[in-house]
């Protein structure tokens, strides 16, 4: 399957800081990404919809001055956390769409902020 | 309307054994439903995949099951095997709109395999 490569992997930083992650992928062109956050022992809940030059589109609920999303190539979406805080804390993954319409995943971003 | 429903929230098979988990939809838009299996602290990696015109999908121990009167789809795991032991999600997605590729999951299901 395609890869979907995020860094990075755990970033711990203190509250009120800003974190950047990073969603790539390797071997094919994405002209929308998603992120996803994951609470323990839950499932999956879609933040926002990245597409490439243009404004994400965020879910309902979600704080869009507080995660901001930029896709500026066809192959790199970020994440960044502004002003983080503990409920912050959370796993982060990204997914990109193939040609054909699957979507593939990262292998996550483990956030802690203290 | 855009949920999909997932059952059983935990399950524990035998080595050997079969495991089976359901998922019920509401939303008759859905064109492509994927399984997904995730371990812990990784992100989920595509398992298996079905479209609404076929009705059984199988790939090596991997079954899905597909009913669209029904609205269910069920994945089945054969000769299930310790390493199997994961939480799986289905999912389902709304053909084509800008946000093509947006998927919903259902909740999770925990699966432990014995040895």
């Amino acid at each position: 399957g395609a890869v979907v490569s995020q860094h990075p992997s755990r970033v711990i930083c203190k509250s009120g800081t800003s974190v950047k992650i990073e969603c790539r992928s390797l071997d094919f062109q994405a002209t929308t990404m998603f992120w996803y956050r994951q609470f323990p022992k839950k499932s999956l809940m879609l933040m926002a919809t990245s597409n490439e030059g243009s404004k994400a589109t965020y879910e309902q609920g979600v704080e869009k001055d507080k995660f901001l999303i930029n896709h500026a190539s066809l192959t790199l979406s970020t994440l960044t956390v502004t002003s983080a805080h503990p409920e912050d804390s959370s796993f982060y993954i990204c997914s990109a769409r193939v040609r054909a319409g699957e979507l593939f995943f990262g292998e996550g971003s483990r956030l802690t902020v203290l | 309307q855009q949920q999909v429903k997932q059952s059983p929230q935990s399950l524990i098979v035998q080595k050997g054994g079969i495991s089976i988990i359901n998922c019920a939809y509401e939303n008759t838009a859905f064109d492509y439903f994927p399984w997904y299996q995730q371990f812990p602290g990784k992100g989920p990696a595509l398992l298996i995949a079905i479209r609404p015109d076929v009705s059984e999908k199988k790939e090596g121990r991997f079954t899905i099951s597909f009913n669209k009167s029904a609205k269910q789809f069920s994945l089945h795991i054969m000769d299930s095997q310790p390493g199997d032991s994961a939480t799986y999600f289905c999912a389902a997605r709304v053909a084509g709109g800008t946000s093509y590729g947006k998927l919903t999951f259902g909740q999770g299901t925990i699966l432990t395999v014995h040895p």
